[in-house]
């Protein structure tokens, strides 16, 4: 069963945008990343925020972590053609050994 | 660094045929995953590896699946006999190990089965 649920499902800007994604999820986290897939290529790994941070930074990527709502946001800023993509939310959860529970993605679509 | 490496690329059945996938994680990685993704989904865990032993197989049918990782490196995935269900793309990823968890990767293996 898929635990993230991303919102929307499909995303179309224009390039200068900024993205938003959302991510809403059911049970306790260690920790949730989100991850990128380019059409017919594996998956890249974008950041990881931990169950015990609210924000977290990385270039033009912004993530929050609301874990009373059980939500994550991903937002994407200043877009490009080449931010055109899958992005999935994937919380890790349970014990020592970690796995990884995937939603479905929201497909991001910027316009030139 | 090399990446993680997965072959074929593609690939064709007809439904009942047998069909092996093979990954190479990157060197070092101890942890090794099977996933499943089916078009316009999320990829979902089939089996985990933790050097040569099975960490988690819990959503592998194994029944019809099987996966293995020999020495704790290389590992290869077998449908043996595949349905049309299984139409999928097969991503192989690896991390360093299974509490750290950044996964890397493979390009995947596009199954159809016809």
């Amino acid at each position: 069963s898929q635990q993230g649920e991303e919102d929307p499902q499909a995303l179309s800007i224009q390039e200068g945008e900024n993205a938003t994604m959302n991510c809403s999820y059911k049970t306790s986290i260690n920790n949730l990343q989100w991850y990128r897939q380019n059409s017919g290529r594996g998956l890249v790994h974008l950041i990881l925020i931990r169950s015990n941070e609210r924000e977290k930074h990385s270039g033009r990527l912004r993530v929050t972590l609301d874990t009373s709502k059980k939500s994550s946001s991903l937002l994407i800023t200043a877009s490009r053609a080449a931010d055109t993509a899958s992005y999935f939310c994937a919380t890790a959860s349970g014990a020592g050994s970690y796995q990884l529970t995937f939603g479905k993605g929201t497909k991001l679509s910027v316009i030139p | 660094e090399a990446g993680v490496a997965q072959s074929p690329r593609y690939k064709i059945i007809e439904k009942r045929q047998s069909v092996a996938f093979w990954c190479n994680p990157i060197s070092g990685h101890a942890t090794l995953y099977w996933y499943q993704q089916i078009l316009g989904q999320g990829p979902k865990l089939l089996i985990q590896f933790q050097n040569n032993g099975v960490v988690d197989d819990s959503q592998l049918p194994k029944d019809r699946f099987s996966a293995e990782r020999l020495k704790g490196v290389d590992s290869t995935l077998k449908i043996q006999p595949a349905k049309l269900e299984d139409s999928a793309v097969y991503l192989c990823a690896s991390s360093f190990s299974s509490s750290y968890n950044e996964q890397f990767f493979g390009p995947g293996t596009r199954l159809t089965v016809l």
